[in-house]
């Protein structure tokens, strides 16, 4: 159980390009995503925080017209990193949790990453 | 000071032996503590989550809890080759925190044959 699929796995575009990443709970319903992206022998840096039906939270640092995140629904987030450059290259990786009670104690369970490389 | 800080070692362990990771965290108001394996190149899988003073077995993971100390480990006994990793300690802050989580900067972990 608790399944989360992230597709793209590896893209590869030129400067300029907007890129959307999917996030989807393949098992569960995710009440909350997270998407976070992380540098070559660097910790997990949390992007923003999703929650089905309402705007993203953004974490200090992010740019959100830069990275526009939706979640439509309980199953679904998707990432678009818009007007792609190459430091925006980087692993991107979505997580959910799941609804109903005690969210606070339940883990994330992640996606397997999209490798963003921007030329 | 770091909200939560691993030794990122890295920590070599001869295959058989016991490896001992460590975790401590700021947050005095923190509940819920995981420990995630990272492959190199792979997004982190869940290893073992623990909300209580004490010890949680799992196979051969065992997760050892002490919030008066706020102090988290990960002891994986019988240590194998296929557990070379980076492990991260992750911490749900005091509050509502909506399941955000707060992680380390990992522990490189190597056994060698």
């Amino acid at each position: 159980g608790a399944v989360v699929s992230q597709h793209p796995s590896r893209v590869i575009c030129k400067s300029g390009t907007s890129v959307k990443i999917e996030c989807r709970s393949l098992d569960f319903q995710a009440t909350t995503m997270f998407w976070y992206r992380q540098f070559p022998k660097q910790s997990l840096m949390l992007m923003a925080t999703s929650n089905e039906g309402s705007k993203a939270t953004y974490e200090q640092g992010v740019e959100k017209d830069k990275f526009l995140i939706n979640h439509a629904s309980l199953t679904l987030s998707t990432l678009t990193v818009t007007s792609a450059h190459p430091e925006d290259s980087s692993f991107y990786i979505c997580s959910a949790t799941g609804t109903g009670q005690g969210v606070d104690n339940q883990p994330q369970h992640f996606g397997d990453g999209t490798r963003l490389s921007i030329l | 000071q770091k909200e939560v800080e691993q030794n990122s070692g890295p920590l070599s362990v001869p295959e058989g032996a016991i490896a001992s990771l460590n975790c401590t965290y700021s947050d005095r108001g923190s509940q819920s503590f995981f420990w995630y394996r990272q492959y190199s190149g792979k997004s982190p899988e869940l290893i073992m989550s623990i909300y209580s003073n004490g010890d949680k077995e799992d196979g051969r993971f065992t997760a050892q809890l002490n919030k008066a100390s706020q102090y988290v480990s990960l002891l994986i006994r019988d240590s194998q080759p296929s557990d070379s990793a980076t492990y991260l300690c992750a911490v749900t802050p005091g509050g509502t925190s909506y399941g955000k989580l707060t992680f380390g900067q990992g522990t490189i972990l190597t056994v060698h044959p």
